[in-house]
Parts: structure tokens; sequence; C-alpha cells
């Protein structure tokens, strides 16, 4: 079965602050996918990013970082000089990559609550 | 292109009541997900279609709900009768992938349905 840790259920920080959100998930796949998903207050989920197991590279986009460690099976999220504008809350996410009737199955963790005041 | 359509957007019934909520996928995507969202948990997949032909329904409460896809487009998903604990929001997403893996990532979400049981 595949599972899915946010231990974090609220941060809040102040503007311009950095801000890590941890992720570690449990799987007994050797391949799998991992996502980030945003949650504004609107209800919409917005994807973020999509990291192969395959890949353990850091990836960077903008303000947002994204550290993979397959030995700690931990997949964190972190915001660089954080803004009003990223409160919402953040979701990770595991996928089975190949095989099954399971594939394209998303299974999500509890979620980070995200506030950031000006 | 067009997002993932659902509608109503809000909706508030009785227990004991049926309701339906009706999505429809972005075009050309072959696989459509309904999960259902509890506030404060992160979303779990009641069930997945890959055209018309149900691929896991292993979560979907079968007393209550239904589901179905004709033609294998729109999709709507029933509860009835309706419980209280079945207030949630119920969130609607197309894929693009149609096997093993997600070489081309399309996996969209819609900005859900929030159902209230009173």
């Amino acid at each position: 079965a595949q599972k899915v840790t946010q231990a974090q259920t609220e941060i809040s920080v102040v503007e311009k602050e950095d801000v890590t959100l941890d992720c570690v998930y449990e799987t007994r796949d050797t391949t799998y996918y991992l996502f980030w998903y945003k949650q504004p207050p609107s209800g919409e989920l917005v994807f973020l990013i999509r990291r192969n197991s395959f890949d353990e590279q850091n990836e960077i986009s903008g303000r947002y970082s994204w550290n993979f460690q397959k030995s700690t099976s931990s997949f964190n999220f972190t915001i660089t000089a954080s803004q009003v504008v990223d409160s919402a809350v953040y979701f990770c996410a595991l996928s089975r990559n190949a095989g099954g009737t399971s594939y394209g199955k998303l299974t999500f963790g509890q979620g980070t609550i995200l506030t950031v005041h000006p | 292109e067009a997002g993932v359509a659902q509608s109503p957007r809000y909706k508030i019934i009785e227990k004991r009541q049926s309701v339906a909520f009706w999505c429809n996928p972005i075009s050309g995507h072959a696989t459509l997900y309904w999960y259902q969202q509890i506030l404060g948990q992160g979303p779990k997949l009641l069930i997945q279609f890959q055209n018309n032909g149900v691929v896991d329904d292993s979560q979907l409460p079968k007393d209550r709900f239904s589901a179905e896809r004709l033609k294998g487009v729109d999709s709507t998903l029933k509860i009835q009768p309706a419980k209280l604990e079945d207030s949630a929001v119920y969130l609607c997403a197309s894929s693009s992938l149609t096997g093993r893996a997600f070489q081309n990532y399309g996996y969209t979400f819609g900005s859900g349905t929030r159902l209230t049981v009173v």
C-alpha cells in the first residue's frame, strides 16, 4: 500500500521568510511518481511539480525548489522569500509509475496549511 | 485548452436525499477520476474510468454511491441516500494517460463540487 505523510499540519510565516514543507512517503514500488499540488482558498488543485523516482536531481523553479531524497523517502518543498499569495494548502502526492490498474491513482498526504503574513 | 468542468459548484441537501454531480473532462482525455476531499484531509480516489470502463472503484461506497461515464466522455457521480459524513468536496480529474507511464502528463483537476449534507 502507498502512504504519504505530511507531518506539518499548519505553518505560519512572515512575508519574505523561507519555508520548507516536508513530505515522507511509503511505497513498495521501485518506480513511482511524486507530486506537489497547491490548493488556494478557491478550492482548485494547482499542479506544481511531478518527479519520477528515477530522477533524484533537485529542481528549482523561480522561488520554488524541491529536494528529493530516495534514501529517506522524502520529497520536501521549499518556498524562498515567501509572499502572501503563497498562502494555501499544499499537498504532496504519490502515484505508481507503471503496471496494474492503479496507474494514475494519486495518493495524497493530509496537506499543510501555509499562511504567509504581510 | 478548456479545463475540467464540474457542476454544480455548491449543493446543500438533507440527509437521505439524493444528489448528482456532473463532470466534463478535457477533450481527448481517456481517463477520468472522481476524488472525495473531506475537510482537513487530502483527496481520496473514489473511482477511475478509462474511456467508459471502470478501472478502479475499490474505495467507492457502492451501497450509496454510483458513477457512470456514458460514451467515454462526460461522467456523473450520484449519492443515494446521502449521509452527513458525505459532506465533502467532490473533485473530478482527467488525464491523457492510457497506459504505463506519465509520459505525456496531462492530469488536470476541476474546481470541485462542495456538498453539504444537513
